[in-house]
């Protein structure tokens, strides 16, 4: 199963575009990349998903090399609202034994 | 219209006792879960039930028996609470059709904050 590192915190400030890196070396043919965001006092909420080059929605964007070893979430222009915990998981869309590791994600503080 | 929900919010209980959680999904998906979230914010798979057939135990003690009565609802039972218990509890859910599982987008609760005295 791929293992996920991730920064267990940063920092920003508003306006600013943040990029939040998730290793995943021993990444399966298989598996996608899944990003989840959570808000304080909140559930996880699914906030973006990709296999391969790049992503983008209405939240984020999701940068993931050719090796597809790392991704990068990018948050465009950050507000005091996306104060969250960030998590990257890897795995199947089906199929396969597959347990959703989410461990203690990424902690991004936006300072006004 | 809340998709998944759990009840209750908040539960305060003294050690020893026993108590559980509820929840409950309305959007029709095969796949619900429980997870366990520390004072560190570390996020941890307890269970994964889909169409009412255990497929994920992750070495949980058995004072922990998740119980589903039908795809709609999974309920998490906890017996004699220790300190140690004391998290945030959510439930998710995901339309993960199969068995053997998979990433698929899943969708949590709001938490049901437990306090264990």
């Amino acid at each position: 199963l791929a293992k996920t590192t991730q920064p267990i915190s940063m920092d920003s400030y508003e306006g600013q575009e943040v990029n939040i890196t998730c290793s995943h070396n021993n990444i399966a043919t298989n598996d996608y990349i899944t990003w989840y965001q959570q808000f304080p006092s909140q559930g996880p909420r699914f906030i973006i998903q990709g296999y391969k080059t790049k992503v983008t929605n209405e939240v984020a964007s999701l940068f993931i090399p050719a090796d597809r070893k790392s991704s990068t979430l990018s948050l465009p222009r950050v507000s005091l609202s996306d104060t969250a915990v960030y998590y990257c998981l890897v795995g199947p869309l089906s199929g396969g034994s597959y347990i959703p590791t989410f461990g203690r994600g990424t902690s991004l503080i936006v300072h006004p | 219209d809340t998709a998944v929900s759990q009840t209750p919010k908040y539960l305060v209980t003294q050690m020893g006792n026993d108590k559980s959680i509820k929840c409950e999904q309305n959007l029709g998906h095969d796949t619900m879960y429980w997870y366990k979230q520390d004072s560190k914010k570390f996020l941890k798979i307890m269970f994964s039930y889909n169409n009412k057939e255990l497929i994920i135990n992750e070495t949980v003690p058995n004072r922990f028996s998740p119980k589903s009565p039908d795809k709609a609802h999974l309920n998490l039972h906890i017996n004699s609470l220790e300190l140690g218990d004391s998290a945030v509890y959510f439930c998710a859910s995901s339309h993960q059709p199969r068995a053997s599982g998979g990433s698929d987008t899943q969708y949590f609760g709001p938490g049901t904050r437990l306090t264990v005295l």
